[in-house]
């Protein structure tokens, strides 16, 4: 599975939108880009995913660069309870294991 | 729907004990999966479980071992416990119908090793 780099750790304002970079320079054609979020002491949950075209759902919106080397996950109006560790996995296919990295902790301030 | 259940939820053991810890997936999910995640640091992949069979596994000893029951719940055992082994062991289940690509994770159960 292709390596991911995030940046440790950004803030954002509460009611703006949260802009969170991932870099995968290594993504393999038949790899996907998936999103988890980690809230403090809970499971990761399942945020959104994508091959190359941009994806949205209720939860957020993913934009893929056009050479896939790097991604972006927007949440489009953060509240306090977005706050959570994001982590941001390539791996091919479905049905197999989630490489988690370091991720980036996401603090959204009132 | 309850979602992932795991049990129990705390445990606390000595070194050169062994652990069992259980997990029942989200009803319909048919594959689980275990994780680590020690303190600080991102869920490590251990094994992964589908018709009762591990069909794939991450960088663990042998100590660490699993079995899935025919009702697809699923138990996660550790032998000969490290101290190094304390973390929160975190189970996720997914289903064919969505194509394998959402998991969905259980609380956890923090161990901790003495």
């Amino acid at each position: 599975d292709a390596k991911t780099t995030q940046p440790p750790s950004m803030d954002c304002a509460e009611g703006r939108a949260a802009n969170l970079p991932c870099n995968h320079s290594t993504i393999s054609g038949n790899e996907y880009v998936y999103w988890y979020r980690q809230i403090h002491s809970q499971g990761p949950q399942y945020i959104i995913h994508g091959l190359k075209n941009n994806e949205t759902n209720e939860m957020a919106s993913l934009i893929i660069t056009e050479d896939r080397k790097s991604s972006t996950l927007i949440l489009p109006h953060a509240t306090l309870r977005d706050t959570a560790v994001y982590y941001c996995i390539v791996r091919v296919g479905y049905g197999n294991k989630l490489v988690f990295g370091a991720g980036t902790i996401l603090r959204v301030k009132s | 729907d309850a979602g992932v259940t795991q049990s129990p939820t705390h445990l606390i053991k000595t070194r050169g004990q062994q652990v069992t810890l259980r997990c029942s997936p989200k009803s319909g999910h048919d594959t689980v999966s275990w994780y680590q995640q020690a303190l600080g640091q991102g869920p490590q992949f251990i094994f992964q479980y589908y018709e009762e069979e591990e069909r794939q596994r991450g960088n663990f000893p042998d100590r660490f071992s699993g079995h899935q029951f025919p009702n697809y719940s699923s138990e996660l055992n550790v032998n000969a416990l490290l101290l190094g082994d304390s973390a929160l062991y975190l189970c996720a289940s997914s289903s064919p119908g969505q194509g394998y690509n959402e998991q969905f994770f259980g609380p956890g159960t923090r161990l901790t090793v003495l």
